[in-house]
């Protein structure tokens, strides 16, 4: 399968700190990309990361993306509580598969 | 309009009922999506639809039946569920049918089976 894993599986913070979630993969891909899901809410597109970029900036997101060790990572600067969501990375299995990782549950605390 | 409209937003059904969950898109997105998500787990797709088409049916119970009537609306119609497909039904639509883009989700609708 070419699903993501995540890491951690949940991820409780203060609020003002950086949060770090990382993703593995199996094999090779085109694009990874990361969403973030509020509780029992739809999922919102955070940013997408082709395989040939190593980082990407948002605002106070950076991705980046290791090809070579199959894995990319999210860190989210200066946390804050509005930022308690779960998030996952998802990538393209054949023509049109989004898969998404099992996810990062993330709490901001105050 | 960047939005993906999911209705209803709860619904509860027998396992006899019969009943539609609607999705509707004005960006011009010629895929769209039904994901399946149960709690605490990620959302796991279930049917696709390019450019009209079914593209992708992920081994989906028959109870299931996906339709898309033009390329705004995108139903799925419901019949003699059981209690365990209760859960979170996201619909997605992305711009081209190639699935390489972003995907851009309603907020669901939140399904509980008798």
């Amino acid at each position: 399968s070419q699903q993501g894993e995540e890491d951690p599986q949940a991820l409780s913070i203060q609020e003002g700190e950086n949060a770090t979630m990382n993703c593995s993969y199996k094999t090779s891909i085109n694009n990874l990309q990361w969403y973030r899901q509020n509780s029992g809410r739809g999922l919102v597109h955070l940013i997408l990361i082709r395989s040939n970029e190593r980082e990407k900036h948002s605002g106070r997101l950076r991705v980046t993306l290791d090809t070579s060790k199959k894995s990319s990572s999210l860190l989210i600067t200066a946390s804050r509580a509005a930022d308690t969501a779960s998030y996952f990375c998802a990538i393209i299995q054949g023509a049109q598969k989004l898969v998404f990782g099992q996810g990062t549950r993330l709490t901001i605390n105050p | 309009d960047t939005e993906v409209t999911q209705t209803p937003k709860h619904l509860v059904m027998g396992m006899t009922n019969k009943k539609s969950l609607k999705c509707e898109q004005h960006m011009g997105h010629r895929a769209m999506y039904w994901y399946k998500q149960k709690a605490k787990k990620p959302p796991e797709l279930m049917f696709v639809y390019s450019y009209e088409k079914l593209s992708i049916n992920e081994s989906v119970p028959s109870r299931f039946s996906p339709e898309c009537p033009n390329s705004s609306l995108l139903n799925l119609h419901l019949h003699a569920l059981q209690p365990e497909d209760s859960a979170l039904y996201l619909c997605a639509s992305s711009q081209e049918g190639g699935g390489t883009g972003e995907l851009f989700f309603g907020e669901g609708s939140r399904l509980t089976v008798l």
